[in-house]
């Protein structure tokens, strides 16, 4: 079993609706990373977080400690939003996901 | 302020011959990580670099090294390439080991053939 499991591994949906990318992980962490990787290959940070709750623009993401799931949300989703998203998980190392493909359609 | 850049950005080389690939961090950054990515997987770690020495080690074979340098820029070198290492390998930076944020270079893909 992977220690970092995302789901869907990949998501086709029409502009404008809400999008939830899940992130499940099995060994303990101090930090967990969400990352967006367009076709190029370039990989932007979106989100760090270790608690709670984190927004910026249309993107939300959250954290449940205690159950050790993640979600990443996106709403309002548009074309451009068309990536692979990666979660991450940090201890001391970084262990990634296999990511979630999402495609938006216009 | 520059990012993390990497070069080459592609890269095609024969089975057996070898290859160095190349990463500055962002300024002020002493560390650098060395991660692969096969097409449809997540990046796996294979190297971290800090202060010129290695701090971290992935699951990879030997024909793969690293080193940092003075200016804390990182080379990867892999040898004897082989089919299986074509992927793009991505170097991130951060302050410190420890720094839970790193920041990634656009990556550089490699393709044996």
């Amino acid at each position: 079993k992977n220690e970092v499991e995302q789901s869907p591994q990949n998501l086709t949906a029409q502009e404008g609706e809400f999008i939830t990318i899940n992130c499940s992980y099995s060994v303990g962490i101090s930090a967990l990373h969400w990352l967006q990787q367009h076709p190029g290959g370039g990989i932007v940070s979106l989100f760090m977080l270790s608690s709670g709750k984190k927004k910026h623009g249309r993107l939300i993401a959250t954290i449940n400690i205690q159950e050790k799931h993640s979600s990443l949300h996106i709403t309002a989703s548009h074309p451009r939003d068309s990536a692979v998203y990666i979660c991450a998980v940090l201890d001391d190392k970084i262990i990634f996901g296999k990511g979630t493909r999402l495609h938006i359609l216009p | 302020d520059a990012g993390v850049t990497q070069s080459p950005t592609h890269l095609i080389k024969t089975r057996g011959q070898h290859v160095t690939l190349r990463c500055s961090p962002i300024s002020g950054h002493k560390s650098v990580s060395w991660y692969q990515q096969v097409l449809g997987q997540g990046p796996q770690f294979i190297f971290q670099y800090y202060e010129k020495e290695e701090r971290g080690r992935g699951n990879f074979p030997d024909r793969f090294s690293a080193r940092q340098f003075p200016n804390y820029s990182s080379e990867l070198n892999v040898n004897a390439l082989l089919l299986g290492d074509s992927a793009l390998y991505l170097c991130a930076s951060s302050f410190s080991p420890q720094a839970y944020e790193q920041y990634f270079g656009p990556g550089t893909r490699l393709t044996v053939t």
